[in-house]
Parts: structure tokens; sequence; C-alpha cells
């Protein structure tokens, strides 16, 4: 049940934003998106979360667009240590699942 | 501090004993679950547990069982361990049942090796 599409890998220069997509095409309304970050084959860490609006915390901003279609993680200055699989996901009202997919392998590089 | 504590990290075991990957989380969360992941089909739900004695099969159930006893611990149980469930297992737990606006927070992971 692929909820998600994201790129599978991506190259960012340490220091700069690393911007992160992914399509959400078929979110239902009450649907939430997450973000999780997986380094290594550490647990996934959660990063952030939003419905509708635009958010920001101490890691990262999630954009999400208008119709809610697509989103984008955005890391304002990357570091090596921000080198992980990240992970968008589409929170199910059933609630029974996270859905985690392929995520997309970010490698910041010096 | 919020924790999930999967024990133990490492394990390697042999074919047919039976074994028990212990989960335990300290924030009074309703549901936990177990996962499992392997190179390629990223992570997949076993079982899923949305409050004490309350257990449902997730995607890939077989070979496994869970219990919830009690709120704070949902174990993983392998009767009859078998090589291909050689895999990289993380626990997982959420406040809310119901709520739509909570984090899942993941333990660090058990590396289960079956020869």
């Amino acid at each position: 049940d692929a909820k998600t599409t994201q790129p599978p890998s991506m190259d960012c220069a340490e220091g700069r934003a690393a911007n992160l997509p992914c399509n959400h095409s078929t979110i239902s309304g009450n649907e939430y998106v997450y973000w999780y970050r997986q380094i290594h084959s550490q647990g996934p860490q959660y990063i952030i979360h939003g419905l509708k609006n635009n958010e920001t915390n101490e890691m990262a901003s999630l954009i999400i667009t208008e119709d809610r279609k697509s989103s984008t993680l955005i890391l304002p200055h990357a570091t090596l240590r921000d080198t992980a699989v990240y992970y968008c996901i589409v929170r199910p009202y059933n609630f029974n699942k996270f859905y985690f997919g392929s995520g997309t392998k970010l490698n910041v590089k010096p | 501090e919020a924790q999930v504590t999967q024990n133990p990290r490492y394990l390697i075991t042999v074919t047919g004993k039976k074994l028990t990957v212990t989960c335990s989380q300290n924030m009074n969360h309703e549901y936990m679950s177990w996962y499992r992941q392997d190179p390629g089909l990223g992570l997949r739900q076993i079982y899923y547990s949305m409050n004490v004695e309350v257990t449902d099969k997730g995607d890939v159930p077989e070979g496994y069982k869970v219990s919830r006893k009690e709120k704070r611990n949902f174990p993983l149980i392998l009767e009859s361990p078998s090589p291909n469930q050689t895999s990289l297992y993380f626990c997982a737990s959420v406040g809310t049942v119901h709520s739509m606006n909570t984090e899942a927070f993941f333990g660090q992971g058990t590396r289960l090796t079956v020869v």
C-alpha cells in the first residue's frame, strides 16, 4: 500500500539546506504527514509532523502544499550527522501501522 | 526520559530454539507494535497491540507470537526460529490509540541471526 513516493537518494553539501520531497497524492483530509529518519541501523527517529500548515521545530521545517498532495522536509543547515534514510509517512486513520516505504537516502558531503 | 527499551540488542541462535525479545516503554502508551526490517523490503509490521490483552496480526505475523499482559511490556516470541527470521527487529510505541497527532517512539533494535 504505497501511500508516499520519495526519491531513492539525494546529496547535500555540508552547511547547505537539504530539501527532501515527498508525494502523497492520495492523502485523506484527516491524515497527518510524518517524517522520520534512520541513521545506520538505529531505531527510526521522529523529526516532525503536520496536517496542513507549515511546521518548524528545532530539527527541521515541514512545508505542505495547499492541496496537501506533496510536502518537503527542510534541514536548514545539514551536517554530516544528518546522513540517514528519511521516511515520509502518511498516518492512516485506522492507526494500525506506519507505512515506511523505501525512504530517501540523504548523503551529506563535506 | 521517554524510552522504548529492547533486549537483547544482538542475538545469535540456532534453528528451533525458542527465544523472546523483550520490549518495554516508560511512557504509559496504549499502542505498541513490532516491525522487522530487511534489505530492500523496508519496515514491515509483525504484530501490534492497541492495549493490554488486545493484540492483532500485522503484515508478516507467521512464526511469531506476542503478549500484552501489562501496558509497559510487549515481548516478541519466536517459538521455533528459522533462518528466514534473521532480521533487524524494532519495537515501537505510540501514546493515544485514536489520536492522529502523536508520534511513535522506536527502540534501538535487535539484530537477530538464526543459524
